[in-house]
C-alpha cells in the first residue's frame, strides 16, 4: 500500500546542531507539506512543495529549509536547532490540486536540550 | 483574516450518548473543509471533506455537514474507541497568498467513556 514515512520518529539533540527530518511518500503525490504541531497553536505550515525543485516558505519558516530533488522525498532541516524548535513535526502530501486532501505522515517528536 | 475556531475544547460523553463538535470559520471563497481525526502519538487522519454548505458525508458513526458559517461533526452513539481529538481545517479558494493552504482549528478533545 502507499504511504507516507516519517524518520526519525523521535530525536533528542543539542542546541545549535543541525538536524535533519526525512519524509517520503509513495503516492506519487505532487504537493508536500511540512507542519508543526504545538499545545497553544495547533498545526503551523513550515515549508511545502507543489513539485520537484519548488519550494516556498510558509508562517514559521524561520530557522528551517527544504529542499525537493525528487517526487517521494521532502527533507526538513533545523540549521542550527533552538529550543523553540521542540515540537512534533508532521509531513503530509496531496494529490495533484493544490486544495486535494492532504494525508498526513506519522510524525516525528523533536526534543531540543 | 481567515478564521478556524472549533468547540468546545474538550467534550466528555457515555458510551452512546450522541453529541455534535462545531467548526465555525470566516472566509471569503471556501474551497474545501476538512475533518480529521488525531489520536495520541500519531499524525491526522482523513475522515471528510465537504465543498458546498448543504452537503452532508457519512462514515460509520460520524456525520459531517457543513453551512455557509460553520460545520457540525455529529457522533451517534459514540464508543470508546471514538476518543481522539478532532480537527477541522479549510482550504481558501484561488486569489491571494493563503491560496493552496489549510487553516486548521485547535481542535476539539473527545473522550467517550464506557
Amino acid at each position: 500500500d502507499a504511504e507516507i514515512t516519517q524518520s526519525p520518529r523521535h530525536k533528542i539533540t543539542e542546541t545549535g546542531r543541525q538536524v535533519t527530518l526525512a519524509c517520503h511518500q509513495t503516492w506519487n503525490h505532487n504537493n508536500m507539506f511540512w507542519y508543526r504541531q504545538d499545545l497553544g497553536h495547533g498545526l503551523r505550515l513550515i515549508h511545502y512543495s507543489y513539485g520537484v525543485q519548488d519550494t516556498n516558505k510558509g508562517e514559521v519558516s524561520d530557522g528551517y529549509s527544504v529542499s525537493r530533488s525528487n517526487t517521494e522525498d521532502l527533507p526538513l532541516t533545523l540549521e542550527s536547532a533552538a529550543s523553540s524548535q521542540t515540537s512534533v513535526y508532521f509531513c503530509a502530501s496531496s494529490e495533484v490540486a493544490v486544495t486535494d486532501t492532504q494525508y498526513f505522515g506519522p510524525g516525528t517528536r523533536l526534543t531540543v536540550l | 483574516e481567515d478564521q478556524v475556531t472549533q468547540s468546545p475544547e474538550a467534550l466528555r460523553l457515555q458510551e452512546g450518548e450522541s453529541s455534535s463538535l462545531n467548526c465555525s470559520y470566516t472566509v471569503s471563497g471556501l474551497r474545501g473543509l476538512f475533518w480529521y481525526r488525531q489520536d495520541p502519538g500519531k499524525g491526522p487522519e482523513f475522515l471528510f471533506t465537504l465543498y458546498s454548505a448543504g452537503e452532508e458525508k457519512e462514515k460509520e458513526r460520524l456525520k459531517a455537514t457543513l453551512t455557509k458559517k460553520e460545520s457540525f461533526l455529529h457522533i451517534t452513539a459514540p464508543k470508546p474507541e471514538d476518543s481522539a481529538t478532532y480537527l477541522c481545517a479549510l482550504h481558501k479558494g484561488a486569489g491571494g497568498t493563503s491560496y493552496g493552504k489549510l487553516t486548521f482549528g485547535q481542535g476539539t478533545i473527545l473522550t467517550v467513556h464506557p
